[in-house]
């Protein structure tokens, strides 16, 4: 199984609620990536987990919190969010060789609208 | 700080043309990814490039990394409409996984 897998595609999302976002791989992974798109625009890096453990934190703003439950899944909890956090969230996967390569796998996306 | 830059940005193209992005980065490193992405669309893999003069063809496409010139190529062969798309460099930093990618080709092949 070659996929990452991404639920919801879309989610329309008042400024008051919470909600969340989930992904899945079973390609035995050990890394896993949240990545945010904007209109024609490349992914930026949102958070990186590396087994299960989050390595990297780009400075995101605390109304978007990651969670690793196991080395298959990652979910992006949203609460309080703006309307310019409406994007593409694109979550991936990879294997975690150090100093070696690492192709990142990436989902279908869920298309977020904050109204 | 890791920069890749992509040129061009918009390419707009007859079939059956040929024509080459170009996707320079600044600092050492032998891993090199190109994606594609349709509209509203996730990021396809297209090409894993791994070491110098690393060379990979698909179709039409074929992809080429000079870690030494720090660039690497994708050349287009007669290009068709189905190639329409944007294209995506990625190098990842020898430290680490991270991807740090280009501004993206938007591709546009007319009839």
């Amino acid at each position: 199984d070659t996929e990452v897998t991404q639920t919801p595609k879309h989610l329309v999302m008042g400024m008051t609620n919470k909600k969340s976002l989930k992904c899945e791989q079973h390609m035995g992974h050990r890394a896993m990536y949240w990545y945010k798109q904007k209109a024609k625009k490349p992914p930026e890096l949102m958070f990186v987990y590396s087994y299960e453990k989050l390595s990297i934190n780009e400075s995101v703003p605390s109304r978007f919190s990651p969670e690793c439950p196991n080395s298959s899944l990652l979910n992006l909890h949203l609460h309080a969010l703006q309307p310019e956090d409406s994007a593409l969230y694109l979550c991936a996967s990879s294997q975690d060789r150090t100093g070696g390569w690492n192709e990142q796998f990436f989902g279908p996306g869920t298309r977020l609208t904050v109204l | 700080e890791l920069k890749v830059e992509q040129n061009p940005l918009f390419l707009s193209m007859q079939e059956g043309k040929n024509y080459t992005i170009y996707c320079n980065y600044s600092t050492t490193s032998d891993r090199l990814y190109w994606y594609r992405q349709d509209p509203g669309k996730s990021l396809e893999s297209l090409f894993v490039l791994l070491s110098n003069g690393a060379v990979k063809q698909e179709g039409r496409l074929m992809a080429s990394l000079d870690t030494k010139a720090r660039l690497s190529t994708l050349h287009i062969t007669a290009a068709v409409h189905d190639l329409s798309a944007t294209y995506f460099c990625a190098v990842e930093e020898t430290s680490g996984s991270r991807l740090t990618f280009g501004e993206g080709t938007q591709l546009t092949v007319n009839p």
